[in-house]
């Protein structure tokens, strides 16, 4: 069965620095979406994206963060001047193929981000 | 707006009894509704949906929701736990199933005792 795949599992970056998240989407998904999982607490919507623009983002999805398909098959997200509190579990996920009502969204196994 | 409550932050249950995972929305139109599975360390895996046709939805493992509208519910359930269902369990609301975020609940962890 096809799978979405996010690259790195793991990720340890020094605060103020830059950070880029890599998520492989399923090939004939249209829409794709990026959520994070602070330890211990629910999951997040952060942003979706369609038709190379995003569609929705939320409050948490400031200035400071970015997406990007930069290829047909790469969805990236950036974050720009890592901070503490982006420490988290981030998710990607994708859905929308042929006949797209009713599809739900799946979810890669995401990348922890540990911010030092 | 949408919301999804889950009642009972944890759960423990006997291996061979029933699990009964609760789950309430909010929606001033109708949902989409879901149930994830999250195993330790690991991603997110769809268990089942309601796209508003059958109301009793079966997933996969032995496990299946109804769709209450009376009680804006919708629970999860399975008849005889295994060891193998510790995890958390997420319920989730979408208005659409395509281009349009998921809101999740907070999560039950469930535990099984032998």
């Amino acid at each position: 069965e096809p799978e979405v795949t996010q690259t790195p599992s793991h990720q340890v970056t020094q605060m103020g620095q830059e950070v880029i998240l890599r998520c492989v989407p399923i090939s004939n998904h249209l829409y794709f979406y990026w959520y994070r999982q602070i330890l211990g607490q629910k999951v997040e919507f952060l942003v979706s994206f369609y038709n190379n623009e995003i569609s929705e983002k939320s409050e948490i999805f400031d200035d400071q963060f970015s997406v990007e398909r930069p290829d047909g098959s790469n969805f990236t997200l950036k974050i720009r001047s890592t901070k503490l509190e982006d420490s988290a579990m981030y998710f990607c996920a994708s859905n929308g193929g042929q006949g797209a009502q009713g599809q739900p969204q799946h979810f890669g196994d995401g990348t922890r981000l540990s911010i030092l | 707006a949408q919301s999804v409550t889950q009642l009972g932050s944890h759960v423990s249950v006997s291996e061979g009894a029933l699990v009964l995972l609760r789950c309430n929305y909010s929606s001033s139109v109708p949902p989409y509704l879901f149930w994830y599975v999250q195993y330790p360390n690991q991603g997110l895996q769809l268990l089942l949906k309601y796209t508003s046709a059958a109301t009793l939805v079966k997933g996969i493992n032995g496990f299946e929701a109804e769709f209450k509208k009376s009680e804006t519910s919708f629970h999860l359930t399975k008849p005889s736990a295994h060891m193998s269902d510790a995890a958390e369990y997420f319920c989730a609301v979408s208005l659409y199933s395509s281009a349009s975020k998921i809101i999740f609940g907070s999560g039950t962890r469930l535990s099984i005792r032998p």
